[in-house]
């Protein structure tokens, strides 16, 4: 069974702190993704990465960076969180080529004050 | 015209109905199209994919018409844990998937 996993189902995190968040896939997935999902908003691509240390940015990366430094994980980091980057973080894998379907993880709800 | 629109909805619906969505595309150079479901407060799982001619699973139709540029999702005889959010899902650029906002739907007994 496929699996897509992260490190926190909820975190809250202060104003200005760092904040790294995880992903691990257990399904030898060449493409990795970071989203935030936000009402009225939907599924927003922050960040995706299609093999060991590539990354290119999606829609929205301000404010955000990744690393990717071994095939199945696949890290989000915030520099200096902020208010506005409360959200739900979702993690998602597939096979390369653009044609598969996604495997998402259970995701973090992050909260910053 | 944006990427990838849907109907957010919501549509209530009784149980034993039929419901369809649509979900319009922008580009024509798409390749790939799909169905997620996304119940409340869990992450998106796939549904199913959808093909050129079409394809079935049980209660769930899904369609793509490519001249029109949309695809749909057809269920029938809805039940009470259809309720959900679908999610269509097009892919254009080669890595990138697009997601659209999705659509709501309540089934009620």
């Amino acid at each position: 069974d496929v699996k897509v996993t992260q490190s926190s189902r909820y975190l809250v995190k202060r104003t200005g702190e760092k904040v790294f968040l995880e992903c691990v896939q257990d399904m030898d997935h060449e493409n990795m993704f970071w989203y935030r999902q936000d009402p009225g908003l939907g599924l927003r691509l922050i960040y995706f990465s299609y093999d060991v240390k590539m990354k290119e940015k999606g829609d929205i990366p301000e404010g955000y960076s990744v690393s990717r430094e071994k095939k199945e994980r696949f890290s989000l980091i915030l520099e200096s969180a902020s208010t506005n980057q409360t959200s739900m973080y979702l993690c998602a894998s597939s096979l390369s080529g653009g044609n598969y379907e996604q495997y998402f993880g259970p995701g973090t709800r992050l909260t910053v004050t | 015209r944006k990427e990838v629109e849907q109907d957010p909805g919501p549509f209530n619906v009784p149980e034993g109905a039929t419901v369809a969505f649509n979900c319009t595309y922008s580009n024509s150079a798409s390749q790939s199209f799909f169905w997620y479901r996304q119940d409340c407060r869990k992450e998106p799982k796939l549904l199913m994919s959808v093909y050129s001619s079409g394809n079935e699973d049980g209660r769930f139709t899904a369609q793509l018409n490519r001249a029109s540029q949309y695809i749909s999702l057809l269920i029938r005889d809805s039940k009470l844990s259809d309720s959900a959010t679908y999610l269509c899902v097009v892919n254009i650029r080669k890595h990138t998937p697009v997601f659209g906002k999705g659509t709501r739907l309540s089934v009620i007994a």
